[in-house]
């Protein structure tokens, strides 16, 4: 069966550094996959979305990359923020057609001032 | 606050009852989603609409759960009989439809919190 994980439940980093967050898949190949950031208590908010075809996406201090030899995501903050502290979700659909996501369990990221 | 709001926000029931989740999507979006979230975990996906359409259930979604957009618009999402394994966050989300094989974001909804004792 399809499976996600995401390598880590948490993840400490010192405020300045280049955060770097995993997202593996098995057992299917997804055409797309999007990345969110929950805070507690809150529903998740959409960060980016990345296609098969792609490399790489970049949005202000994020980048997403997807490796489809590997199965895998890594979404990176750079200079991170004390602000950028979050769960951070990998959210790929689970097949072909189908406009639902299929959520890791998340990493839960803390920059430390 | 991504437009998508759900009422009520906590909800504390006892073994046994009903309860009623409401969600009004973005206004222009037609596709609305149900998700289950418990503590340190992703959410689950429940259930999908495509304007009053439902058109994904999952399997996780027992007879004890029913979800309606009737009018396209905002949507309902029951549980009967609750159970204290139904403790947990009902995420609602919505987003527009681009045409076949688009994907886009998902917008979501602050939640509604069940605690069921």
């Amino acid at each position: 069966s399809q499976k996600i994980e995401q390598n880590s439940e948490a993840l400490n980093i010192q405020e300045g550094k280049t955060a770097t967050l995993t997202c593996n898949y098995t057992n299917y190949s997804p055409a797309y996959l999007q990345w969110y950031r929950q805070d507690p208590g809150r529903g998740p908010v959409f960060l980016l979305l990345i296609r098969e075809n792609e490399k790489e996406k970049r949005k202000e201090r994020l980048k997403v990359t997807f490796d489809t030899t590997l199965k895998q995501s890594l979404f990176h903050i750079t200079a991170s923020q004390p602000a950028d502290s979050a769960t951070y979700l990998c959210a790929p659909p689970p097949g072909a057609g189908s406009y639902q996501l299929t959520f890791g369990k998340g990493t839960k990221l803390s920059v430390i001032p | 606050d991504t437009g998508v709001s759900q009422d009520p926000r906590h909800k504390i029931t006892k073994r046994g009852q009903n309860v009623t989740f409401r969600c009004d999507p973005i206004s222009e979006h037609n596709r609305l989603y149900w998700y289950r979230q418990t503590l340190g975990q992703g959410p689950e996906f429940l259930t999908y609409f495509q304007n009053e359409a439902q058109l994904e259930k999952s399997r996780l979604l027992s007879d004890r759960f029913s979800a309606e957009r009737p009018k396209g618009s905002f949507s309902t999402l029951e549980i009967q009989r609750t159970e204290q394994g139904d403790s947990a966050m009902y995420l609602c989300a919505s987003s527009p439809h681009l045409g076949a094989g688009a994907y886009n974001e998902q917008f979501f909804g602050p939640g509604t919190r069940l605690t069921v004792l």
